[in-house]
């Protein structure tokens, strides 16, 4: 099994629609992200969590929200759905402590189509 | 304004040659830099990282060289194989933050 599990893999939603990105860890790293990719942007830090109850918002965080609902499930919705929020999404779970890499560990992303 | 910049998209190389992937930042807080090697249907997985102390940190095939006065870091791959076409994300991140900020990313294909 993933490190880090997202689902679903793909959704095609229309406008207007709530919908929700699940993130769960078997990492047991405290920390979680969500990023959203965009071609030519790379990826954009949405929201973090750096424990349970603690909740920040990243640089583009307006029209999504989120809920750490235990250390190893970090979920993503999106209240109202719009066009531009189709992208690739990608969970991301680290280490409290740096090392060489940061202990960044990421999913296999969400590709998620707003019609 | 994005801190961390790759200003080409593409990158097309031969089989056996160098590749260079170059990439530009603006805050000069950063403690770390990283480049994150993406296959298609995947996450990015690390590839290798340096620190801000240093201006050079090799890997096998793979050395990442930071040129702090230019605010500047390149990757090369030495020598490219078909396996490493992918798209390439330089990354930074303040030890106290501990969020990665990526760059736009770089596609490179190794022709065979």
């Amino acid at each position: 099994d993933a490190d880090v599990t997202q689902t679903p893999r793909n959704r095609i939603t229309k406008t207007g629609k709530r919908i929700m990105l699940e993130c769960s860890q078997t990492k047991g790293h405290d920390r979680m992200y969500w990023y959203r990719q965009d071609p030519g942007l790379g990826l954009r830090l949405i929201y973090y969590s750096f424990d349970v109850k603690d909740i920040n918002k990243g640089e583009i965080s307006d029209g999504y929200s989120v809920s750490r609902q235990a250390q190893a499930k970090f979920s993503l919705s999106l209240e109202s759905a719009i066009p531009n929020q189709t992208a690739l999404y990608f969970c991301a779970t680290s280490a409290t402590t740096g090392n060489k890499d940061y202990g960044y560990t990421f999913g296999s992303g969400t590709r998620l189509t707003v019609v | 304004d994005q801190q961390v910049k790759q200003n080409s998209p593409s990158l097309s190389v031969q089989e056996g040659r160098i590749s260079i992937l170059n990439c530009d930042y603006t805050n000069s807080m950063f403690d770390y830099f990283l480049w994150y090697k993406k296959y298609p249907a995947e996450g990015p997985t690390f590839l290798i990282s340096i620190s801000s102390i240093k201006d050079k940190n090799e890997d096998g095939r793979f050395t990442v060289f930071l040129n702090k006065s230019a605010k500047h870091l390149s990757l090369h791959i030495v020598p490219s194989q078909p396996g490493d076409s992918a798209v390439y994300f330089c990354a930074a991140i303040k030890a106290a933050g501990n969020k990665l900020t990526f760059g736009g990313g770089t596609r490179v294909l190794v022709k065979p």
